[in-house]
């Protein structure tokens, strides 16, 4: 089946940097790209949605500066996040629709000190 | 909107016993899927099964089985003769058919806990 790969698995940052997480369909071609995030003990929320080639869409309450999205190929979508704080600190993992079924990929456990 | 509900937060059993995690979900669309998946602790989301919702028949698949009802806006999923490897968080999740806006909406997730 369809493969995501996601990277880093992890990552441990200090406070003002930035971090950026990559996803990408290893066998098909993800004109769409869901980024969620899912706090300790907590479910998965979506952030934002990815399409290849145009701006990503956000849900209520993030914040598109801080959270950068880039989709420029159809292998490729990547989120940064920017001037990272502790509160940022979570669990982010992204997915792709191919025709019924819905990939996931590893997940990105980010932690902010 | 869509909403995924998952009352139970935390159920303990004992090695070998019958476990039932609930799902009642809301959409205002005819068609749709609904979806298991198993979170052990290294987050990775495991895929368990997807369901249309034209489809109603529970299915089978080894010690795991699923109960839809439509008439309740339930999908519920039973585990027999439970593992302790079964441990984990489960979600249940909704998505719409087609469209541009197919991204799943998540339950608030069941932590299974199995005991020896």
């Amino acid at each position: 089946g369809a493969v995501v790969s996601q990277h880093p698995s992890w990552v441990i940052c200090k406070s003002g940097t930035s971090v950026k997480i990559e996803c990408r369909s290893l066998d098909f071609q993800a004109t769409t790209m869901f980024w969620y995030r899912q706090f300790p003990k907590q479910s998965l929320m979506l952030m934002a949605t990815s399409n290849e080639g145009s701006k990503a869409t956000y849900e209520q309450g993030v914040e598109k500066d801080k959270f950068l999205i880039n989709h420029a190929s159809l292998t490729l979508s990547t989120l940064t996040v920017t001037s990272a704080h502790p509160e940022d600190s979570s669990f982010y993992i992204c997915s792709s629709r191919v025709n019924t079924e819905a990939f996931f990929g590893q997940g990105t456990r980010l932690t902010v000190v | 909107a869509q909403k995924v509900t998952q009352a139970q937060t935390e159920i303990s059993v004992v090695e070998k016993e019958d476990v039932t995690l609930d799902c009642v979900y809301e959409t205002r669309d005819t068609t749709y899927y609904l979806f298991w998946y198993k979170q052990p602790p290294s987050g990775e989301l495991v895929f368990l099964i997807r369901r249309n919702s034209f489809d109603e028949q529970n299915e089978i698949s080894g010690r795991y089985s699923w109960n839809f009802q439509k008439s309740t806006s339930s999908f519920n999923f039973t585990i027999t003769a439970s593992q302790v490897v079964d441990s984990a968080v489960y979600f249940c999740a909704l998505s719409e058919v087609s469209g541009s806006a197919r991204q799943l909406t998540f339950g608030s997730g069941t932590q299974l806990t199995v005991l020896p």
